[in-house]
C-alpha cells in the first residue's frame, strides 16, 4: 500500500518568513495530494490540493508543487502569520482508490 | 467549501457504556464517508469506510463488532463505540466526499473520555 512520509516534524518560523514542508509518497499510481491544517481540539481543514497532472499550484500566501518524478510534493506559505500556526497534514490517494494516506504531521510554530 | 458536522462535541461516559457520534454533511450529499481516530500529537488513522446502504469496511486490527458504523442516508452516518474502555478514549473524526475521487471534507471532531 502507499506510504507517505512528512518531513519536518516541527518547524518554527519567524514571523514574516516562508515555510516549507516536504512529503514523500511510494505508489506511482498516487494522482492526488491535499494538504490539511489541523489546529488544536479541531478537524483537518483543507487548505489546497494538487493533482498528478499539475506540477504547481498557488493560493494566496500557499503553494504546492509536485515532483511526480520524484514522488514528492511540498507545501510553501510565505510571509507567515502567527494564525499559521498550526499543525500540517499531507495526504496522498491513488488512482481508483478512495482513501487517502496521511503523513506524520508538522507542527508549524510562527514567533512573533 | 462543504460543511461536515459532528455531534456531540465531547462526551464522557463510564466503562461499559456505548456511545453514538453522529457525522453530516451539512449542504451536500455523502456517497462515501470516513471515521478516523487521533491520538494525541499523533497522525489520523482511518478505521472505517463507510457507504450509503451497505456495510462498512473497516481497516485491519478495527473491530467491528466493537465499532459499530451506520449510513442509512446520503446525509448521516453514525459510528457507536460499544462497552467504552479507557483506552478507546481518543480523538474521533469523520469525512465525507461526494463522488469518487472528490474532496475529502473532514468534521470537528469528538473528544470521548472514558472513566
Amino acid at each position: 500500500g502507499e506510504n507517505v512520509e512528512q518531513h519536518p516534524s516541527t518547524l518554527s518560523v519567524q514571523e514574516g518568513d516562508s515555510a516549507v514542508i516536504k512529503c514523500t509518497y511510494s505508489d506511482s499510481a498516487s494522482n492526488y495530494f491535499p494538504w490539511y491544517k489541523q489546529e488544536l481540539g479541531k478537524g483537518p481543514q483543507l487548505i489546497i490540493d494538487i493533482r498528478s497532472n499539475v506540477g504547481e499550484k498557488k493560493d494566496q500566501r500557499i503553494a504546492v508543487t509536485l515532483n511526480k518524478t520524484a514522488k514528492h510534493f511540498s507545501l510553501h506559505i510565505t510571509e507567515t502569520q502567527p494564525e499559521d500556526s498550526a499543525v500540517y497534514f499531507c495526504a496522498a490517494r491513488g488512482f481508483g482508490n478512495e482513501k487517502l494516506t496521511f503523513g506524520t504531521g508538522t507542527r508549524l510554530t510562527i514567533i512573533p | 467549501g462543504a460543511v461536515v458536522s459532528q455531534h456531540p462535541s465531547r462526551v464522557i461516559c463510564k466503562s461499559g457504556t456505548s456511545v453514538k457520534i453522529e457525522c453530516r454533511s451539512l449542504d451536500f450529499q455523502a456517497t462515501t464517508m470516513f471515521w478516523y481516530r487521533q491520538f494525541p500529537k499523533q497522525s489520523l488513522m482511518l478505521m472505517a469506510t463507510s457507504n450509503e446502504g451497505s456495510k462498512a469496511t473497516y481497516e485491519q486490527g478495527v473491530e467491528k463488532d466493537k465499532f459499530l458504523i451506520n449510513h442509512a442516508s446520503l446525509t448521516l452516518s453514525t459510528l457507536t463505540v460499544t462497552s467504552a474502555h479507557p483506552e478507546d478514549s481518543s480523538f474521533y473524526i469523520c469525512s465525507a466526499v461526494q463522488g469518487a475521487r472528490e474532496t475529502q471534507y473532514f468534521g470537528p471532531g469528538t473528544r470521548l473520555l472514558v472513566l
